[in-house]
């Protein structure tokens, strides 16, 4: 175990429709990152926020938008849902938001579009 | 742009029978490279980060390396509990991992 919670683990929904993924990261993490992996794509980097503030973006699609609550929580928010969106989507932490830190997984959502 | 390629895609072996994995890699600047282990349907779970060429790191049956342009995770005298997809992920001057698409390893009993 990470220490890094989400939540649901299993979502299922219909095409254009928005859901809300959460996580909460290792305690005294400050660092949060989110990560699509899907069987054609493997792992790929979405976006990182450190206390707060967004750091680093990365394949991260204009649907798709995050943010990270005062408590350090984050929420991943996918809009207009496709297809193509189904996926394991990981969070993972970090202590700091230096360059080199270990990042830590947690167990994923596993979305399906319908 | 950054490139991880790991190899063999996968590796099948009979408990005790000791082998590597290779991870090679281009990257500007590299930060940190890192060692996951996935089982099926899991999150990637933490073994190793080597910052340096020459570093080694081991836990238990599993040892990682790294030199200038490629890391390698020995696995030595394996076991059936072993068998996950062993992933590579490097950090060059910014904040994202890039990852490889892994190498799924199957040990036999």
């Amino acid at each position: 175990d990470s220490g890094v919670t989400q939540t649901p683990k299993h979502l299922i929904t219909a095409t254009g429709q928005r859901v809300t993924l959460r996580c909460s990261p290792r305690s005294g993490d400050l660092s949060v990152y989110w990560y699509q992996q899907s069987l054609d794509q493997g792992l790929q980097f979405l976006i990182q926020y450190y206390n707060g503030e967004e750091r680093a973006k990365g394949n991260i699609l204009e649907r798709f938008s995050a943010q990270q609550f005062p408590d350090l929580h984050s929420e991943l928010n996918l809009s207009s849902l496709e297809l193509g969106d189904s996926a394991l989507y990981f969070c993972a932490s970090s202590v700091g938001g230096a360059v080199g830190d270990t990042q830590y997984f947690g167990p994923g959502t596993r979305l399906t579009v319908l | 742009e950054d490139q991880v390629t790991q190899s063999p895609e996968a590796l099948r072996l009979q408990e005790g029978e000791s082998s590597s994995l290779n991870c090679s890699y281009t990257v500007s600047g590299l930060r940190g490279l890192f060692w996951y282990r996935q089982d099926p349907g899991k999150g990637p779970e933490f073994l190793f980060t080597l910052y340096s060429a020459g570093e080694e790191k081991e836990k238990e049956r599993l040892k990682a390396t790294l030199t200038k342009k490629e890391s390698f995770l020995h696995i030595t005298a394996p076991k059936p509990e072993d068998s996950a997809t062993y992933l590579c992920a490097v950090q060059p001057n910014d904040y994202k991992l890039s990852f490889g698409a892994g190498t799924t390893v199957t040990v036999r009993a």
